[in-house]
């Protein structure tokens, strides 16, 4: 089955640029979303089709997805953006992963 | 505006049953694929089941959950079932249901509070 890979915690400092990676193979052919969790609530998507914002998210939220790798990136870190994120695709058209979930920390 | 809000969960023992409701407001629930997504306490998130919009006839499931668990709809209700058979306690997690975008391939753009299940005797 397929799999996706993050690394379990990014640390960033206020106001600085932080990057999320989600690995797997060819991901490049799938769309990835991401998905912000913060402790106690329900996740809330940040990015779709690798590089949409939905309405009502900030512009500091952007993606990517080439080769193998989707990234996440945070402009401008604030300390509200301290969050799990997952990222998550399509595995086959019935079937849907996510990655393991990334720990921000804003320090 | 969307508004799921799942019900059901609760301390129930191995092997037995146990079946969630999420009940869907602010779209057309009969035009939506649906989902449940799991997340066990302290873990991260898992998908464990799709069924298709309308009459609900293509149905999906996690490997970690076929055939024990089964997904089902009534429109008329609104409403999108998990039944949970032969629990054990890994199953252990709050199950969240989630309305997929309607783009393929694509993401869930809504999801609901989440119910708690424990298995445990």
């Amino acid at each position: 089955s397929y799999e996706l890979t993050q690394s379990p915690s990014v640390s960033v400092s206020p106001g600085q640029t932080a990057s999320i990676t989600c690995s797997g193979d060819k991901l490049e052919k799938k769309y990835v979303s991401w998905y912000q969790q913060k402790p106690g609530r329900s996740p809330v998507v940040v990015i779709f089709q690798d590089s949409k914002r939905p309405s009502g998210i900030p512009e500091r939220f952007s993606g990517s997805n080439s080769g193998n790798t989707a990234t996440l990136t945070i402009s401008g870190t604030q300390a509200m953006d301290e969050a799990d994120y997952y990222c998550q695709a399509w595995d086959t058209s019935s079937s849907v992963v996510f990655g393991g979930g990334t720990k921000l920390t804003v320090l | 505006q969307v508004q799921l809000v799942e019900s059901g969960g609760r301390v129930v023992q191995p092997g037995r049953s146990l079946r969630l409701s999420c009940a869907a407001s602010g779209f057309t629930f009969e035009k939506t694929v649906m989902h449940w997504v799991r997340q066990a306490p302290g873990k991260g998130l898992e998908w464990v089941a799709v069924i298709s919009y309308y009459d609900g006839s293509n149905k999906y499931f996690a490997d970690s959950v076929k055939g024990r668990f089964t997904i089902s709809r009534d429109n008329s209700k609104n409403t999108v079932y998990l039944q949970m058979n032969s629990l054990r306690p890994e199953d252990t997690a709050v199950y969240y249901c989630a309305k997929d975008s309607g783009l393929p391939a694509d993401h869930f753009d809504h999801w609901g509070q989440g119910t708690l299940v424990t298995v445990s005797s």
